[in-house]
């Protein structure tokens, strides 16, 4: 499997445009989580999704961020309008919810977002 | 809300030594705890996961140990190497509506071992 993928990988913006991130779980996962890391504040969870609806979107900061899962193969983050205090890591993980304890996340290698 | 410390934030050691990295979270009711280790530019890649109901996990030189009593976990790295470098992330997960496995994060422990 190739694991989660994400694109693009590095994205330089400008402050008031639109940003969409993209992210292909692993097949046959069916929880997708949307990370952000950034220096001050680590590693904090955005949104996750189980079989493809938003569960808890409590961490996202505000209405400028938005995200899909039209399906079990695909999700966006959108930023819109971008500003640079958006400028961080984001993450993709996706798991597959069997109930099993040994459960763990799988991580994308990241979307470098610049906002100047 | 749960939240997870880490110290130190940053190590340095000489190859070969023995280490320790520390881990503690405030509410005892997880569900499992994990050591994830990321590299500059990387994501994360899970190396040890500590079911609640267990003590420790061994993999290769890592070790990795839980105390939900005392909200302590750490990750014991027996003879380092230099390709240990790297940051250490311990995350406390507890089970959120639709059964979903919810990190936490600890902010890591950045790891330079000397050659």
């Amino acid at each position: 499997d190739a694991g989660v993928i994400q694109s693009p990988r590095h994205e330089v913006t400008e402050m008031g445009q639109e940003v969409t991130l993209r992210c292909k779980p692993i097949s046959g996962h069916n929880s997708l989580f949307w990370y952000r890391q950034t220096m001050m504040r680590g590693l904090e969870l955005l949104i996750y999704f189980n079989n493809n609806v938003p569960i808890d979107d409590s961490g996202m900061p505000e209405d400028r961020f938005s995200a899909k899962m039209p399906n079990a193969s695909f999700s966006t983050l959108k930023i819109q309008p971008s500003e640079p205090r958006d400028s961080a890591v984001y993450f993709c993980a996706s798991s597959k919810t069997s109930g099993g304890p040994q459960e763990t996340q799988y991580f994308g290698p990241g979307t470098r977002l610049l906002v100047l | 809300k749960q939240e997870v410390t880490q110290i130190p934030a940053a190590l340095s050691v000489p190859e070969g030594e023995n280490l320790v990295l520390n881990c503690s979270f405030t509410d005892s009711a997880i569900y499992n705890l994990q050591w994830f280790r990321q590299d500059p530019g990387k994501g994360l890649t899970s190396l040890l996961l500590i079911q609640s109901s267990q003590r420790e996990q061994t993999s290769g030189r890592l070790n990795a140990s839980l105390d939900k009593s005392s909200g302590r976990s750490t990750l014991y790295i027996a003879a380092s190497q230099p390709g240990d470098s790297a940051t250490y992330l311990c995350a406390a997960t507890i089970i959120s509506s639709g059964s979903a496995r919810q990190l936490t994060f600890g902010s890591g422990t950045q790891l330079t071992v000397l050659p």
